[in-house]
């Protein structure tokens, strides 16, 4: 199967701080998701990109399909923001999560 | 708020009972997922219902068995699990199955203990 990779696996950045995280994958996709998994498990959609860039606030996110990867930035980092943040793609009609990047925001 | 609802939002239960999760989305959508997330790693894929029929079924062991009573509603039967079972289960709907694929909406898990 298709294979999702995510970096870096852990971060911690003061509050106020910008970051960007990765996601690669290694086939072809129909689709692509960046999900934030909040410290009480809860996953909340954030994007849904297949190609192209979105913002959302202090969030964006850009996804370049052509060279199997995408890109989520967050500006002005919060407390709030910690947590897991995943990547998932979709491929034929599987849908594969990331490995995840686990962030922690400090004050 | 989600909307996709999930209950109970925690279960303990013992490796002899019988108990049932539940999951409900009003938004129209076609298609229904079951995940299992074990901690500190990426949800993993169990069941998927498109129009109310399975599927999809990731060689998932017998004691847990979906049901799609209507196109609103996915329950996750659990019958003499094993403690390794213990995880967050998470529900999700989408549109419908296909490509492309629609985006998928999360509910907010169901936090399973096995005892």
């Amino acid at each position: 199967g298709i294979q999702v990779e995510q970096s870096p696996p852990d971060l911690i950045l003061q509050e106020g701080a910008n970051s960007t995280l990765r996601c690669n994958f290694s086939d072809s996709v129909n689709n692509l998701q960046w999900f934030h998994q909040n410290p009480w498990g809860q996953l909340i959609n954030l994007f849904y990109i297949p190609s192209g860039t979105k913002q959302n606030g202090r969030l964006s996110a850009t996804t370049v399909a052509t060279e199997r990867y995408s890109l989520l930035y967050i500006s002005s980092s919060q407390t709030t923001d910690s947590g897991v943040y995943f990547c998932a793609v979709v491929t034929g009609n599987q849908f594969y999560f990331g490995t995840g990047t686990s962030l922690t925001v400090i004050p | 708020d989600t909307e996709v609802t999930q209950t109970p939002k925690h279960l303990v239960m013992g490796m002899t009972n019988k108990k049932s999760l539940k999951c409900e989305q009003h938004m129209g959508h076609r298609a229904m997922y079951w995940y299992k997330q074990k901690a500190k790693k990426p949800p993993e894929l169990m069941f998927v219902y498109s129009y109310e029929k399975l599927s999809i079924n990731e060689s998932v062991p017998s004691r847990f068995s979906p049901e799609c009573p209507n196109s609103s509603l996915l329950n996750l039967h659990l019958h003499a699990l094993q403690p390794e079972d213990s995880a967050l289960y998470l529900c999700a709907s989408s549109l419908g199955q296909g490509s492309p694929a629609q985006p998928q909406h999360f509910g907010d898990g169901t936090r399973l203990s096995i005892l």
